[in-house]
């Protein structure tokens, strides 16, 4: 099946950095990836979409400016959470798609801000 | 209304139980359903899409039921590896924007 990567698999860091987080999709090419926070024993929050090439459309109540996403081609999307804090601290996962709207996730991350 | 709404569970099953959950959306124009498997700390991972005409794939069995507005999932025979979370997920029409529901908890114990 399609196989979608997420770099770095762990981050710990101090308040007031910035997280740049890698999603690729290896086998395949990806019209579409998505970005979701899932909180400890939560469920998984869309936080944003993105196409190749274009805007990335956020969800209500996702500060655009502080959640930076990049999809610079079909393979590759990255978030950038800036100016971290530790209410940002939480699994964040992508996941890529195709024209036939199967999604496929990315191992995520656990984000760690101290 | 939620858009996607699932009993959260947990569902607590002994091994060799057979154990169904539903799934309800409330966007009658949706076009394409898929139940994912999650577990604890780690990314979902599909485990089948949801046909009209109903999915098999082993001891799972995934059912539409557009009339009433839900999908079902159907478990034969748990075994003990099959206690995750089981997340269903809506896709409505034309955006491909997914809603995913709070996901369903099953323990299947010995």
């Amino acid at each position: 099946g399609a196989v979608v990567s997420q770099h770095p698999s762990r981050v710990i860091c101090k308040s007031g950095t910035s997280v740049k987080i890698e999603c690729r999709s290896l086998d395949f090419q990806a019209t579409t990836m998505f970005w979701y926070r899932q909180f400890p024993k939560q469920s998984l929050m869309l936080m944003a979409t993105s196409n190749e090439g274009s805007k990335a459309t956020y969800e209500q109540g996702v500060e655009k400016d502080k959640f930076l996403i990049n999809h610079a081609s079909l393979t590759l999307s990255t978030l950038t959470v800036t100016s971290a804090h530790p209410e940002d601290s939480s699994f964040y996962i992508c996941s890529a798609s195709t024209n036939t709207d199967t999604q496929y996730f990315g191992p995520g991350t656990r984000l760690t801000v101290l | 209304r939620k858009e996607v709404e699932q009993d959260p569970g947990p569902f607590n099953v002994p091994e060799g139980a057979t154990v169904a959950f539903n799934c309800t959306y409330s966007n009658s124009a949706s076009q394409s359903f898929f139940w994912y498997r999650q577990d604890c700390r780690k990314e979902p991972k599909l485990l089948m899409s949801v046909y009209s005409s109903g999915n098999e794939d082993g001891r799972f069995t995934a059912q539409l039921n557009r009339a009433s507005q839900y999908i079902s999932l159907l478990i034969r025979d748990s075994k003990l590896s099959d206690s995750a979370t089981y997340l269903c997920v809506v896709n409505p029409g034309g955006s491909y924007i997914p809603t995913f529901g709070r996901g369903t908890s099953l323990i299947v114990h010995p």
